[in-house]
């Protein structure tokens, strides 16, 4: 069936790294294109960044601009999020998210996997 | 950026009753090129990812209930759900995808009175 599933979380310490992964499965993933998204613990949700299906058009968000980067790797039916200089606000759970109807319109969403930034 | 604001932030609804929750962006979502308004509401359950409920700002997704209906146009948007059922308690957001910089509302939570 049509899935989305979230890999990489963890614990992580301030200024550390930590690369999320996406795996997709039971749709062409290389037709369309994919978002992270966050949730921190008892908040709404904030969009971080968008990749287009070919990588041509590359969006984040002010708070993970420079330290955040998407990229995806059609082949192996995957999403990734590389993320450097992480603070402790940063802490939340991430969501991949497609977009087969337009772009932005989220309509497939993994479970999300849990960073906890903290020392 | 689109700023993107619900009211109210928590609504208590009795069984078989109408709910409404609105949805305001600080400036239009509306195309005036194809005139469709950039406009999704989302389902979010406790533990669970957010479910697309409607885009378009009326266009139910497959599968969604015909309770669940979306209207409103250029900035003031409108979730009804109408006649709520206990499986309906949740947050939901609206959320607008007419900038790259994509926004959520801060949520409403959906209760039973």
């Amino acid at each position: 069936q049509v899935q989305l599933v979230e890999s990489g979380g963890g614990l992580v310490k301030p200024g550390g790294s930590l690369r999320l992964s996406c795996a997709a499965s039971g749709f062409t993933f290389s037709d369309y294109s994919m978002s992270w998204i966050r949730q921190a613990p008892g908040t709404g949700l904030e969009w971080l960044s968008y990749i287009d299906s070919s990588e041509s058009r590359i969006y984040y968000a002010d708070s993970v601009k420079g330290r955040f980067t998407i990229s995806r790797d059609n082949a192996k039916n995957s999403l990734y999020l590389q993320m450097n200089s992480l603070r402790a606000e940063d802490t939340a759970v991430y969501y991949c998210a497609s977009s087969s109807q337009w772009p932005g319109v989220f309509d497939i969403w993994g479970q999300g996997t849990m960073v906890i930034v903290s020392s | 950026d689109i700023v993107m604001t619900q009211s109210p932030d928590s609504l208590a609804v009795s069984l078989g009753e109408r709910a409404t929750i609105n949805c305001k962006s600080s400036q239009s979502v509306l195309y005036s090129s194809n005139n469709k308004n950039y406009l999704g509401w989302y389902q979010q359950k406790p533990g669970q990812p957010p479910k697309l409920l409607i885009y378009w700002a009326s266009t139910r997704e497959s599968g969604v209930p015909d309770r669940f209906s979306g209207s409103g146009s250029g900035t003031d948007f409108t979730l009804t759900i109408s006649s709520l059922q206990a499986e309906d308690v949740a947050v939901y957001y609206c959320q607008q995808y007419y900038r790259t910089l994509y926004t959520f509302g801060q949520g409403t939570k959906l209760e039973i009175k």
